[in-house]
């Protein structure tokens, strides 16, 4: 079956703009999660969503970040006003709704952006 | 608060050396215990969850364990196609999930 897709794989964008960076959870998982890695850095938690809403969003760096999931699928985490600090790879991962014990965590390619 | 360290930060191996990797957690209520591979340019795989101490899962030359306060991982007769970077990370009540910063496996043919 299909894994959890992201796109773009890639994203070059100037100081200043704002970008869009999407994740395609697999289907029937209800949890879908947020990461950034740096270089030499492990996964830094950004946001967690359980179907539409978000009970965590403690990991978001600042206010230029936001993520909103519609459907109970598809997000999209949005940088406004990207800065050079922000270029790192974005990782999604998706889980079944999580009970007494998490889901596993199946993670999406990621996608690198470059903040020039 | 809640976290997860891993050692060693890199570890080189002849093939064949077995030899184990080392996760300990400090997560509150842990709500399970999982160990992902992750190659240069991909995103984590996943290998194993563990839920409690005294579980352990294998596959393949790996193997996982748990105690109360660390997790190994035990690789076996290692092969280079067997280099990668190891992620461990624990989940608390409020399934939050905390990674560590890997270990960086290199097995020389």
């Amino acid at each position: 079956g299909a894994g959890v897709s992201q796109s773009p794989s890639n994203k070059v964008t100037e100081k200043g703009k704002d970008v869009e960076l999407r994740c395609d959870p697999i289907s029937g998982h209800t949890a879908l999660y947020w990461y950034r890695q740096s270089l030499g850095q492990g996964l830094e938690f950004l946001i967690y969503f359980q179907g539409n809403s978000a009970p965590d969003k403690s990991g978001l760096p600042s206010d230029r970040f936001s993520a909103e999931r519609t459907g109970g699928s598809v997000s999209t985490l949005t940088i406004q006003r990207t800065q050079q600090e922000d270029s790192a790879v974005y990782l999604c991962a998706s889980s079944s709704s999580p009970g007494l014990t998490s889901g596993t965590q199946y993670f999406g390619p990621g996608t690198r952006l470059l903040v020039l | 608060e809640d976290q997860v360290t891993q050692s060693p930060e890199a570890l080189r191996l002849q093939e064949g050396e077995s030899s184990s990797l080392n996760c300990s957690y400090t997560v509150s209520g842990l709500r399970g215990l999982f160990w992902y591979r992750q190659d240069p340019g991909k995103g984590p795989e996943f290998l194993f969850t563990l839920y409690s101490a005294g579980e352990e899962k294998e596959k393949e030359r790996l193997k996982a364990t748990l105690t109360k306060k660390e997790s190994f991982l035990h690789i076996t007769a290692p092969k280079p196609e067997d280099s990668a970077t190891y992620l461990c990370a624990g989940s608390n009540t409020g399934n939050q999930f905390y990674f560590g910063t890997g270990t960086s496996l290199t097995v020389i043919p």
